[in-house]
């Protein structure tokens, strides 16, 4: 079975610059049919895609976080990473690392999320 | 990008209740649209996509619809496991989006 697991500080200070890795274990990131994706979930925005990365290090983003996002992707180690650049605290929510259906763009393995909050 | 709009927000219902919650898209997704269930403290879980395809080992009572617009999703008979937020997702185009969530509880 497919696991996600998010790793990475909690608490961050304003400008500072957020950066998260997501392991997978029971498969191969290095897939030509899933994306490998980030949501982050707020009381204030609800559900957020932020982006997401294939094997090949190509990417798309939201551009509603303008150009804040780098996204990365380790097929070595299995594992894929968030770098969210100036953070505010508008950015604290949790964040997930998930799996990204290449043909119909949902999302069906989930990391457990991790918390993130900015404060000064 | 496309906005998702879900009603009602929150929901009371009984076990054994039938319930159906609806997604409307800002624009036309065709049938490119999945449901999530989320309980509290964990991830979203996939239960529907492509609009009315059952994700693997989600009970036949979860039943999607619709296309173009406005789409649904349908609990026929409530269970105590299915108390829980539901969210529709559209997979149309980038960037993906979600809808606010409806939050379905115990009457």
């Amino acid at each position: 079975q497919m696991q996600l697991q998010e790793s990475g500080p909690g608490l961050l200070k304003p400008s500072e610059t957020l950066s998260l890795t997501c392991s997978v274990s029971g498969g191969s990131i290095n897939s030509i049919i899933y994306y490998w994706g980030w949501i982050r979930q707020s009381p204030g925005k609800g559900l957020e895609w932020i982006g997401s990365v294939f094997h090949d290090r190509s990417t798309y983003d939201n551009p509603s976080l303008k150009s804040r996002v780098s996204l990365s992707i380790d097929t070595v180690g299995n594992q894929f990473s968030l770098r969210l650049s100036s953070v505010s605290a508008p950015d604290t929510a949790i964040y997930y690392c998930a799996r990204h259906s290449l043909f119909h763009n949902y999302f069906d393995f989930w990391g457990q999320g991790i918390p993130v909050a900015v404060s000064s | 990008d496309i906005q998702l709009t879900q009603s009602p927000s929150f929901l009371s219902a009984s076990v054994g209740d039938r319930v159906s919650i609806t997604c409307r898209a800002s624009q036309d997704i065709r049938s490119y649209l999945g449901w999530y269930q989320q309980k509290p403290g964990e991830a979203p879980k996939l239960l529907i996509y492509a609009a009315s395809t059952l994700q693997t080992d989600v009970p036949s009572r979860f039943s999607g619809g619709g296309s173009g617009t406005e789409f649904t999703l349908t609990i026929s008979s409530l269970q105590p496991e299915d108390f829980a937020t539901y969210y529709c997702q559209q997979l149309n185009s980038y960037p993906l989006t979600f809808g606010g969530g409806t939050k379905v509880e115990i009457k």
